[in-house]
């Protein structure tokens, strides 16, 4: 069975400051790695994904995520964080022999002026 | 135009009622779920269907149960609510099952509260 943690619950950084979210997972079987992002009072919308290849994988808006297979990691980052960042950030995997996305419990972002 | 729509956004009802919530999406999907947001914010799945079919039904108690009229129609009836029921159900629809990795768009939502 798949498992996913986030370590941080929450996370208050300053605007322009960089940030980290942190994502491990547990499989024993090969997975795919996501980034949902939850706006307040909104449905979950994706923010990038790992499937294979390039380990580095990028969203349209300054965030990035590494695929680290010996860390069983998939940390996501972005060097200078807006207001508008300001969100439920959701890691989640889902494997090949699966069709269930397995949710990680949440890091709320909060990013002050 | 909306992709993933859910009806009601608010749901307030007594413990013991019978309460269903609509979702319907246009983006021409043939997957689609219903998620458990509890007030720790978790996301669990419940149920999926993919093609009218059942292809995934969570440990979740009888009480729920999912109809799939078509393809773009994936509605939640729930009976005899209970207090362990008030939580945020969220609709997903994506192109094929989870395990093809498409990406999965999110209804907005419907919080329910059993008093």
């Amino acid at each position: 069975a798949q498992s996913v943690t986030q370590l941080d619950s929450q996370v208050p950084v300053f605007e322009e400051a960089p940030v980290e979210l942190r994502c491990n997972y547990s499989s024993s079987v090969s997975v795919y790695l996501f980034w949902y992002v939850q706006y307040p009072n909104q449905g979950l919308q994706l923010l990038l994904k790992y499937l294979s290849g390039s380990t580095l994988v990028e969203s349209i808006n300054g965030f990035e995520a590494e695929f680290n297979k010996s860390q069983t990691s998939f940390h996501l980052r972005k060097p200078s964080v807006h207001i508008s960042d300001t969100a439920e950030y959701f890691c989640a995997v889902v494997s090949y022999n699966t069709d269930k996305l397995i949710f990680g419990t949440g890091t709320r972002l909060q990013v002050f002026p | 135009d909306t992709a993933v729509s859910q009806t009601p956004k608010y749901l307030v009802t007594q413990m013991g009622n019978d309460k269903s919530i609509k979702c319907e999406q246009n983006l021409g999907h043939d997957t689609m779920y219903w998620y458990k947001q509890d007030s720790k914010k978790f996301l669990k799945i419940m149920f999926s269907y993919n093609n009218k079919e059942l292809i995934i039904n969570e440990t979740v108690p009888n009480r729920f149960s999912p109809k799939s009229p078509d393809k773009a129609h994936l509605n939640l009836h729930i009976n005899s609510l209970e207090l362990g029921d008030s939580a945020v159900y969220f609709c997903a629809s994506s192109q094929a099952p989870a395990r093809s990795t498409d990406t999965q768009y999110f209804g907005p939502g419907t919080r329910l509260t059993v008093l």
